[in-house]
């Protein structure tokens, strides 16, 4: 069965430091991978999406992702955290037949000044 | 361009009461999602329409639950009569869920939720 997993819940990091939150994914076909971003009380944003070509992946606010087939993996980073970065992140995957996500159970980040 | 409209954001009942959510999709958007997601937890995908029709409710617990997108535009998801473990925020998304060549668009865009709280 498809599954996502983000096996840090919370991550701790001091503003200006880099950052890289981990995701694992199980799916048998290609997949389609994304990282969201959900601020309190917000709905989620999309920071990147993978779908194919190029494995190493820009998105917004400054994140990267790289895509690992090799390790089913799919990490977020960002080389200098600032404070507005504090949230939720979920990692998802995507199933091709039918649009559907599957999503992690989130990291919460916390910022320390 | 307008996003994604949920209402109400927040929603207190009892239990063995009804509560209806309602979502205004991006225009133009075919397909539209309904999530659950519970406190520390992913989003879990309840229903999925392609225009009016469904795609996939496999997750729904159609026992007390059940969603409707009339005329393919907004759509209505109801919960009667609803227990305790209910309560979480349910998220409201749509997509143009088109292929473009030969990769499937599927950012989906997320409205803000409403959050239930039953007591």
């Amino acid at each position: 069965a498809q599954s996502v997993t983000q096996p840090d819940i919370h991550i701790t990091v001091s503003e200006g430091a880099s950052l890289e939150l981990r995701c694992n994914y199980s799916y048998g076909a290609t997949p389609y991978l994304f990282w969201y971003v959900q601020s309190p009380g917000q709905g989620l944003q999309l920071l990147l999406k993978y779908f194919s070509g190029d494995t190493l992946v820009q998105g917004i606010k400054g994140f990267e992702a790289e895509f690992k087939r090799s390790q089913s993996s799919f990490n977020l980073r960002k080389p200098s955290v600032h404070w507005s970065d504090a949230a939720e992140y979920f990692c998802a995957v995507g199933m091709d037949s039918s649009y559907k996500l599957i999503f992690g159970s989130g990291t919460r980040l916390l910022v320390r000044p | 361009e307008a996003g994604v409209a949920q209402s109400p954001r927040y929603k207190i009942i009892e239990k063995r009461q009804s509560v209806a959510f309602w979502c205004n999709p991006i225009s133009g958007h075919a397909t539209l999602y309904w999530y659950q997601q519970i406190l520390g937890q992913g989003p879990k995908l309840l229903i999925q329409f392609q225009n009016n029709g469904v795609v996939d409710d496999s997750q729904l617990p159609k026992d007390r639950f059940s969603a409707e997108r009339l005329k393919g535009v907004d759509s209505t998801l109801k919960i009667q009569p609803a227990k305790l473990e209910d309560s979480a925020v349910y998220l409201c998304a749509s997509s143009l869920g088109v292929r473009l060549g030969s990769l499937v668009y599927n950012e989906q865009f997320f409205g803000p939720g409403t959050r239930l709280t039953v007591l």
